[in-house]
């Protein structure tokens, strides 16, 4: 993997349900993975950077993990509200630029 | 003032004018970051400063030119804005160059006629 590929690219869940959401990175010369939270009309805002391989983040109902080796991280968002709709993101600190790289995001929209 | 801040909050130009994107954060940050989202694409970088007085070339810098004065500013300047500039642009900072949190400005969305 060459680039921070984001899957799916949208997902509407209903309220109450679990869900989750995977980012695929270069594994090599990584040296942290970001998780941002976009909600429309306003800017990314951080929820977790991770950079231990195995690595489990927690902040009230949404959760990620971190696999180095195989180049992977997943969040979860447990009991999905209404107010988690958003676009969240992830970004790869590492590779050839040792800058971020932001992937395209995942859209979640939660119904009530 | 809380945070980064960015001016102005969306602006439409004629191509061939020239603009500055003004961004400023007051959380002493060393590292500033300017970022386009455009549809499909994601955030991709312009350019960055990792401390006041030094610049960097991100993924796509052409057309586009920064300055870092001092630690609280950074702005984005289009000498001669084209239609392929019309994007939201984001300023971003964080304490260190290397892979700390980054926090974004509010955006500021360009219109290039």
């Amino acid at each position: 993997i060459l680039n921070v590929e984001q899957s799916p690219q949208s997902l509407h869940v209903q309220e109450g349900d679990s869900t989750n959401f995977t980012c695929s990175f270069p594994s090599s010369n990584f040296y942290a993975l970001h998780w941002y939270r976009w909600e429309t009309a306003k800017s990314p805002e951080a929820l977790f950077v991770m950079t231990l391989n195995g690595d489990e983040k927690k902040k009230g109902r949404i959760s990620a993990t971190l696999n180095t080796k195989e180049g992977y991280s997943y969040l979860y968002i447990k009991g999905s509200q209404p107010e988690d709709s958003a676009t969240y993101l992830c970004a790869n600190y590492g590779g050839a630029t040792n800058k971020l790289i932001f992937g395209t995001g995942t859209l979640l929209a939660v119904q009530p | 003032i809380a945070g980064i801040t960015q001016a102005p909050t969306s602006q439409i130009l004629a191509a061939g004018r020239r603009m500055t994107l003004r961004c400023t954060q007051d959380m002493r940050h060393n590292a500033m970051y300017w970022y386009r989202q455009d549809l499909g694409l994601g955030l991709r970088l312009i350019h960055y400063s990792n401390t006041a007085g030094t610049t960097g070339k991100g993924e796509v810098p052409d057309g586009y030119s920064v300055s870092r004065a001092n630690t609280d500013d950074f702005p984005l300047t289009l000498a001669s804005a084209v239609p392929s500039q019309t994007s939201v642009y984001f300023c971003a900072s964080s304490s260190s160059g290397g892979p700390d949190t980054q926090y974004f400005g509010p955006g500021t969305r360009l219109t290039v006629l």
